[in-house]
């Protein structure tokens, strides 16, 4: 079925661990985004891609980083991660011509 | 810079009556407005956009430019409709959108 898929949907780490949010759709849509959301607030865009080997930052830094090797693939890693990286991750994507945003369900990350 | 104002965090509402979530903006040039939302434990998902000119699930939103306003509106809130509500922007031809803040919709019995 075409979606798009978010793993971990959860995640407790310790300070310092490095890790990697997955992300992967399968409707063969060009443009995909990483957005950070805490909760109760906006939706902030940290990342984007307009297609493969293309990555671009967002509104809103961020110590993450992102790579598209593969069109349907669109991973955002910490490296080191710290609490004030605890937030929910929304990962999405759109055709290049349309301009509906679909999203996926989330990872809510917790650093402790 | 483009900038979306929401300006309510909840509303609450009886059951059958009207609803309106406010929803301004800042931006120059020529936007494509859009409402998103989220219920409970389900992602986050369109609900309607300005140049469809379409109502779903019995909601309509105009854009004003002269007030720069794209409020979301519905005759009769229904229970279902609790649900949290994004106004978003985003400058045509470009593919990023901007988010306000959300409204909490609260329908109750």
């Amino acid at each position: 079925e075409a979606d798009i898929y978010q793993t971990p949907r959860y995640l407790v780490i310790g300070t310092g661990k490095k890790i990697t949010l997955e992300c992967s759709q399968t409707m063969g849509h060009d443009k995909m985004y990483w957005y950070q959301q805490d909760p109760g607030m906006e939706l902030h865009l940290i990342h984007y891609s307009y297609g493969v080997n293309s990555t671009e930052k967002g509104d809103l830094s961020s110590e993450s980083t992102v790579s598209r090797i593969r069109t349907e693939h669109f991973p955002l890693t910490l490296e080191s991660a710290r609490p004030s990286h605890t937030s929910q991750y929304l990962c999405a994507s759109r055709t290049g011509s349309g301009n509906t945003i679909y999203f996926g369900e989330g990872s809510w990350l917790t650093v402790v | 810079a483009q900038r979306v104002t929401q300006p309510e965090k909840l509303l609450s509402v009886f059951k059958g009556a009207p609803v309106e979530l406010k929803c301004n903006y800042s931006y120059s040039g020529s936007p494509e407005l859009f409402w998103y939302v989220q219920y409970s434990r389900q992602r986050l998902q369109l609900l309607l956009r300005h140049i469809s000119r379409e109502s779903i699930k019995g909601f309509t939103a105009d854009l004003n430019k002269g007030e720069t306003s794209f409020h979301l509106k519905k005759p009769f809130a229904q229970e279902e409709d609790s649900a949290m509500y994004y106004c978003a922007l985003s400058h045509s031809g470009y593919s990023t959108l901007t988010f306000g803040k959300g409204t909490m919709l609260l329908v109750s019995p």
